[in-house]
């Protein structure tokens, strides 16, 4: 099976740079993505990772290490917009298109 | 806007009730998914299409019973559910190979 595991709660301070972790298990990888919710909204998506390394959007980068089964997501210039949910998912092993199992998300709180 | 559009937006049904939640979307996507959105629980995929073949069903009690007519369109049926099936519904579709999901902002169901 699948497994993922994420922080349930962060709180950052408005301007600051907050990092949300995500270790996964899973017996066949396809890529990490991260998915931000707000309440009430649909989940969006923010960013994919199939290779180990950085990949930087604007104010918001990933990072994954397969050898480690580990990514984060790197919120920089923290917005008060910015709070929201936030999940981790890796693509499910099979031939299903993009199935997607995700983590139980962070709840990200920004502060004045 | 994602150009997933779920109706109704919200939902309260008796325990003896037959409803169904439609989705709807016109983005070229050839998959599309039902995921359910518990309180502290993550999203759990449910069923996959794929070209209008259901291709995925994770355990789901027969009590949900979905259709997909054409690719654009997507139905859960529900009939006799109980009230821990109260939950938010999420609909998803894409494209095969893309990296990215694309959500609709889900159908919150209360079964009474």
């Amino acid at each position: 099976g699948q497994s993922l595991e994420q922080p349930s709660e962060v709180t950052a301070v408005e301007g600051a740079i907050v990092q949300i972790n995500c270790t996964y298990q899973t017996s066949g990888f396809y890529g990490l993505s991260w998915y931000q919710q707000h309440d009430g909204g649909a989940p969006t998506f923010l960013s994919y990772n199939a290779l180990d390394g950085l990949e930087e959007t604007g104010r918001f980068s990933s990072f994954l290490s397969r050898s480690d089964s580990y990514g984060y997501l790197l919120l920089q210039e923290l917005q008060m917009k910015d709070s929201a949910s936030y999940f981790c998912a890796v693509r499910q092993n099979s031939n299903s298109g993009y199935a997607l199992n995700f983590g139980k998300g962070t709840s990200l709180l920004v502060t004045p | 806007e994602t150009g997933v559009t779920q109706t109704p937006r919200h939902l309260v049904m008796g325990m003896t009730n037959k409803k169904s939640l439609k989705c709807e979307q016109h983005l070229g996507h050839n998959a599309m998914y039902w995921y359910k959105q518990s309180a502290k629980k993550p999203l759990e995929l449910m069923f996959v299409y794929n070209f209008k073949e259901q291709t995925e069903n994770n355990s789901v009690p027969s009590r949900f019973s979905p259709e997909c007519p054409n690719s654009s369109h997507l139905f859960l049926h529900l009939h006799t559910l109980q009230p821990e099936d109260s939950a938010l519904y999420l609909c998803a579709s894409s494209r095969r190979g893309d990296t990215e999901a694309f959500f609709g902002q889900g159908t919150r169901l209360t079964v009474v």
